[in-house]
């Protein structure tokens, strides 16, 4: 069966302080892949997909950065975080059909 | 995709069927209806699809209407662990690549 893994679950970093959130599915060949942001109170926003090695499109015009090293690796990166990145990120993958399956999150709080 | 309109709040007693609303009014015949759900601080969860026929599964069902303009999620005997915010989408069939546009959805409120 197919599982989503995502780390760290939760994270505190400083203005300014550099991001990497990683996010990997076992199981599977091919994923689309996904990063999704939750800000508090507010509802989920796609920031990229991915599908496949290389080949990522960017939803929301932001100082985050996605890359896709590997078949079933999803990472997320900033150099420099703001205080608005703050949220609940969510990987998710989809073989192309219907359904999408999300990881456990990663809850990020910029200070 | 089409916008959908959901009521922001439901409640419902413990152990009685939970209706669940969703207005699509600007459906196009290729746009599948899609539910999800995202439980506090977990992860989104696929719950079912359809395009004109009803669906059924181990968790829900899918009323469509003939005009396809609206739909209804039913949970049979909700549970506690039913609390939830209940996402209704619609999207192109086959889903593609493309990412899911969640709106704010319905925060059912299963009471004991």
């Amino acid at each position: 069966s197919q599982t989503i893994h995502q780390w760290p679950a939760t994270l505190v970093q400083p203005v300014g302080s550099p991001l990497s959130l990683e996010c990997t599915v076992e199981g599977t060949s091919n994923p689309n892949l996904y990063w999704y942001r939750q800000a508090a109170g507010r509802g989920l926003q796609l920031l990229f997909y991915s599908v496949g090695i290389g080949q990522i499109s960017s939803e929301v015009p932001q100082n985050l950065s996605a890359s896709r090293p590997q078949d079933r690796q999803f990472i997320l990166s900033s150099k420099k975080l703001l205080l608005s990145d703050s949220g609940f990120y969510l990987c998710a993958w989809s073989s192309g059909s219907y359904e999408q399956y999300f990881g456990p999150g990663t809850r990020l709080t910029v200070t | 995709d089409a916008k959908t309109t959901q009521p922001p709040s439901m409640d419902c007693a413990e152990g009685r069927a939970a209706n669940l609303p969703c207005n699509h009014s600007t459906i196009s015949g290729n746009e599948y209806v899609y539910w999800y759900r995202q439980i506090h601080s977990q992860g989104p969860q696929y719950i079912i699809h359809g395009l004109k026929n009803n669906e059924t599964n181990e968790m829900a069902s899918l009323i469509i209407t003939e005009d396809r303009k609206s739909s209804t999620l039913i949970l049979p005997h909700a549970t506690l662990r039913d609390t939830a915010v209940y996402y209704c989408i619609v999207r192109v069939a086959g889903g593609g690549a493309d990412g899911l546009t969640f709106g704010k959805g319905t925060h059912l409120i299963i009471q004991p």
